[in-house]
């Protein structure tokens, strides 16, 4: 199995542009989650879908967040306009039914907004 | 308001030690609770966990205490190896799929 692939793994972009970040969960996971980690914070969790219905977005930081499951195999993040304090690593992660508490995370995307 | 608090952000300890990393939480309600592992530019893999009906769990090197009462959770690694350095994060859960997770602490094994 591939894991969790995500996309791109680095994006740098100016100030009040539109970012999009990419997800594939793996095969046969219902659960996806996007996370936000900061020095600050840590890991925090922005978003969850659940068999592709998001379940609770009280994380999203604000309105310039959005994310979509259009189906169990992919998912986006977008963020427009992008701010300097965006800048982070986002992580995606998903879990299976049978292991709900286990999540396997994908490797990251490194957003730099100047 | 941070529920999960991982309140030494780095730890050096000498290979072949045991290394200790703590996790406090402040929520009651949490009974699940996991360790992860984090090396650079990757993102974290399940390492342990734990749920509230036990104070113990046991895997190879690692193993991961949990007490209800002070609301605190540990991880020792025994022996402590070159291998381990990564930053380590605790993670806890009311139920669920919903996880709270800590700041990280950035462990050290020195040769």
């Amino acid at each position: 199995d591939a894991g969790v692939i995500q996309s791109p793994r680095h994006e740098v972009t100016e100030m009040g542009q539109e970012v999009t970040l990419r997800c594939k969960p793996i095969s046969g996971h219902n659960s996806l989650f996007w996370y936000r980690q900061t020095m600050m914070r840590g890991l925090e969790l922005l978003i969850y879908f659940n068999n592709n219905v998001p379940i609770d977005d009280s994380g999203m930081p604000e309105d310039r967040f959005s994310a979509k499951m259009p189906n169990a195999s992919f998912s986006t993040l977008k963020i427009q306009p992008s701010e300097p304090r965006d800048s982070a690593v986002y992580f995606c992660a998903s879990s299976s039914p049978w292991s709900p508490g286990e999540q396997y995370f994908g490797p990251g995307t490194r957003l730099t907004v100047t | 308001d941070q529920q999960v608090k991982q309140n030494s952000p780095s730890l050096s300890v000498q290979e072949g030690r045991i290394s200790i990393l703590n996790c406090d939480y402040t929520n009651s309600m949490f009974d699940y609770f996991l360790w992860y592992k984090k090396y650079p530019a990757e993102g974290p893999t399940f390492l342990i966990s734990i749920s509230s009906i036990k104070d113990k769990n046991e895997d190879g090197r690692f193993t991961v205490f949990l007490n209800k009462s002070a609301k605190h959770l540990s991880l020792h690694i025994v022996p402590s190896q070159p291998g381990d350095s990564a930053v380590y994060f605790c993670a806890a859960s009311p139920g669920g799929d919903q996880f709270y997770f800590g700041t990280g602490t950035s462990l050290t094994v020195i040769p």
